[in-house]
């Protein structure tokens, strides 16, 4: 699987959108963006999935770039909940990589009130 | 309800002990997963099951071995216990699909193992 690179840490303002970067310039064609995030002292948490397209569900907006090679994922109103450690992986799918999950340091985000 | 348990939340034992986490997840999927977390706070996984066959196994120590009765349960025992295993141990579930398509883990709360 691809590697990522994440800044090690954010802040943000309560109320405004959080936008977190990932680069994964070495991304192949069938390989999928997950982004998942860790509650201090909590398991991580699913977040948000694409392929090339962007997308939205109710937690997060996830936008890929044409190339693929970066994304960033947008938190729209970030509270202090918001605050942990977000994780940007890519993976690809397939029986030989079955539910692999390589995590690397993520991005510290701090929503400061 | 709690979609993926585990027990206990804390345990605290000595060098040389052995001990047993277990997890077990009502979500009726079929592939489980030990994910260790160390002080460093890097994830990293050890074990997948699915359909209570191993199929990830990341050159963990013969020490640990993961136990999956059915396939709403997964456990973790460990054997022989040293310092060096005290972390957080994650277990997580998910459901394959077929074709490649995308799935989704869920994790539980975790165990904190300490080695004293």
């Amino acid at each position: 699987d691809a590697k990522t690179t994440q800044p090690t840490s954010m802040d943000c303002a309560e109320g405004r959108a959080a936008n977190l970067p990932c680069n994964h310039s070495t991304i192949s064609g069938n390989e999928y963006v997950y982004w998942y995030r860790q509650i201090h002292s909590q398991g991580p948490q699913y977040i948000i999935h694409g392929l090339k397209n962007n997308e939205t569900n109710e937690m997060a907006s996830l936008i890929i770039t044409e190339d693929r090679k970066s994304s960033t994922l947008i938190l729209p109103h970030a509270t202090l909940r918001d605050t942990a450690v977000y994780y940007c992986i890519v993976r690809s799918h397939g029986s030989s990589n079955t539910g692999k999950l390589i995590f690397g340091q993520g991005t510290t985000l701090q929503v400061k009130p | 309800d709690t979609a993926v348990s585990q027990t206990p939340k804390y345990l605290v034992t000595q060098m040389g002990n052995d001990k047993s986490i277990k997890c077990e997840q009502n979500l009726g999927h079929d592939t489980m997963y030990w994910y260790k977390q160390d002080s460093k706070k890097f994830l990293k996984i050890m074990f997948s099951y699915n359909n209570k066959e191993l199929i990830i196994n990341e050159t963990v120590p013969n020490r640990f071995s993961p136990k999956s009765p059915d396939k709403a349960h997964l456990n973790l025992h460990i054997n022989s216990l040293e310092l060096g295993d005290s972390a957080v141990y994650f277990c997580a579930s998910s459901q394959e699909k077929s074709g490649g398509a995308a799935n989704t883990q869920y994790f539980g709360p975790g165990t904190r193992l300490t080695v004293l």
